[in-house]
């Protein structure tokens, strides 16, 4: 079975700084996916980032970039230039590549202040 | 469209009630799932459903109900709970065959049984 692990429960940063969140996953898989989701206050999981595992360049969307190394089995999401809004809950998450309908499994979460 | 939406946003129920969540889609995702969350815990999986048929189950109690009416509605029905199921209930959709696209969330319900 899949595993996700984010080591840090929560992350602080300042505005306009850069902040990087850590994530590990173990599989036994070759093709997979893994993704950055955010949950606000407001509730609702967002996509940050999305990354295939046969692609080996990182994947970047605007301020919000990964560090993917798969043969570490390590996924971390950096944020640049953070804003007061980036403050949520972040998910990483793994989804298979396998049957049908694939799971989407996550980590324990890290959650990310952002102090002025 | 590129919504998930679920109503209500809120509920309050008695444990002998019975009520419905809704969740609905116009992004002609052919996969569907509930998901429960606890406070400051990951989403947990429960149900999937695939062209409308359920496809995985996990071990979620009788008293939730799932249901598939149609290819955009999902329902999640719900009948004697008890106060430990208080939480937020996510609906989510995804392409059936697409795996990279990851889940489109919805806003949730956020239940609480007294």
């Amino acid at each position: 079975a899949q595993t996700v692990t984010q080591s840090q429960p929560e992350m602080s940063v300042q505005e306009a700084e850069t902040v990087t969140l850590s994530c590990t996953y173990d599989t036994s898989e070759s093709d997979y996916y893994l993704f950055w989701y955010k949950q606000p206050p407001s509730r609702q999981m967002i996509l940050v980032i999305r990354q295939e595992a046969y692609k080996q360049q990182n994947a970047t969307e605007n301020r919000f970039s990964v560090n993917f190394q798969k043969a570490a089995k390590s996924f971390s999401l950096k944020i640049s230039d953070s804003q007061l809004g980036d403050a949520a809950m972040y998910f990483c998450a793994y989804r298979g590549n396998t049957g049908t309908a694939s799971k989407l499994t996550f980590g324990t979460g890290t959650r990310l202040q952002v102090t002025l | 469209d590129t919504e998930v939406t679920q109503t209500p946003k809120h509920l309050v129920m008695g444990m002998t009630n019975k009520k419905s969540l809704k969740c609905e889609q116009h992004m002609g995702h052919r996969a569907m799932y509930w998901y429960k969350q606890k406070a400051k815990k990951p989403p947990e999986l429960m149900f999937v459903y695939s062209y409308e048929k359920l496809s995985i189950n996990e071990s979620v109690p009788s008293r939730f109900s799932p249901e598939c009416p149609n290819s955009s509605l999902l329902n999640l029905h719900l009948h004697a709970l008890q106060p430990e199921d208080s939480a937020l209930y996510l609906c989510a959709s995804s392409q059936e065959r697409e795996f990279g696209g990851g889940y489109t969330f919805g806003s949730g319900t956020r239940l609480t049984v007294v």
